[in-house]
């Protein structure tokens, strides 16, 4: 069965305290691996998309990498205006679809 | 740029009545795609339509139906409302069928309550 699992559930971090969000996925085969921010009573917000083993994209001070099982989400000194739950979501090659497999989330509180 | 345009925002239903809710995807994206998100399931998926067409569809009791138009709007209805239909209906859309480097857009959502 496709699943996707994030961890921690959530992350308290101190202002300027860098730290990785994590995204284990079991799927049939990866067609991308999606990364979304969603703050308090929106929708998400997209951030990036990987699709191959290696590769890297950043957004300041994000950085999203995949390895052939996980991915990580690294964020660089932290601002509270960071704080927000991370969504990882994964996308299966075979089902030849839009649909998104997502994980539970990762709340990150940022504190001044 | 217009983003996606979800109605009603927040919706107040009985148990048994049903519900429509809509999704107007950002201008020129043909691919709308709804999700649900509660606390306890986290977001899951409902359908999928391109062109149309619906592609895909979740693992949803056939209480949950849906439609897109020829311009892209799409509705989703759920019939016969139970409390547990209680959630945060989100659509997306996107220029690709698949997202793709642009991933997909979502809306604010409609938070329909079932008391």
């Amino acid at each position: 069965e496709d699943q996707v699992t994030q961890s921690p559930e959530a992350l308290r971090l101190q202002e300027g305290e860098s730290s990785s969000l994590n995204c284990s996925y079991t799927v049939s085969g990866l067609r991308g691996l999606f990364w979304y921010r969603q703050d308090p009573g929106k929708g998400p917000e997209f951030l990036f998309t990987l699709y191959s083993a290696g590769e890297e994209k950043e957004k300041e001070r994000l950085k999203a990498t995949l390895t052939k099982k996980e991915s990580f989400l690294h964020i660089t000194a932290p601002k509270p205006e960071d704080s927000a739950t991370y969504l990882c979501a994964v996308q299966v090659l075979s089902s030849n679809t839009g649909k998104l497999i997502f994980g539970q989330g990762t709340t990150l509180q940022v504190k001044p | 740029k217009a983003g996606v345009t979800q109605t009603p925002r927040y919706l107040i239903k009985t148990r048994g009545q049903q519900v429509t809710l809509s999704c107007s995807p950002i201008s020129g994206h043909r691919s709308v795609s709804w999700y649900q998100q509660t606390p306890g399931q986290g977001l899951q998926f409902l359908f999928e339509y391109f062109s149309e067409t619906q592609r895909n569809k979740g693992n949803f009791p056939g209480r949950f139906s849906g439609r897109q138009f020829s311009n892209s709007r799409s509705e989703m209805n759920v019939s016969t409302l139970e409390l547990g239909d209680s959630a945060l209906y989100l659509c997306a859309s996107s220029r690709l069928r698949t997202g793709g480097n642009y991933g997909y857009t979502f809306g604010s959502g409609t938070r329909l309550t079932v008391v």
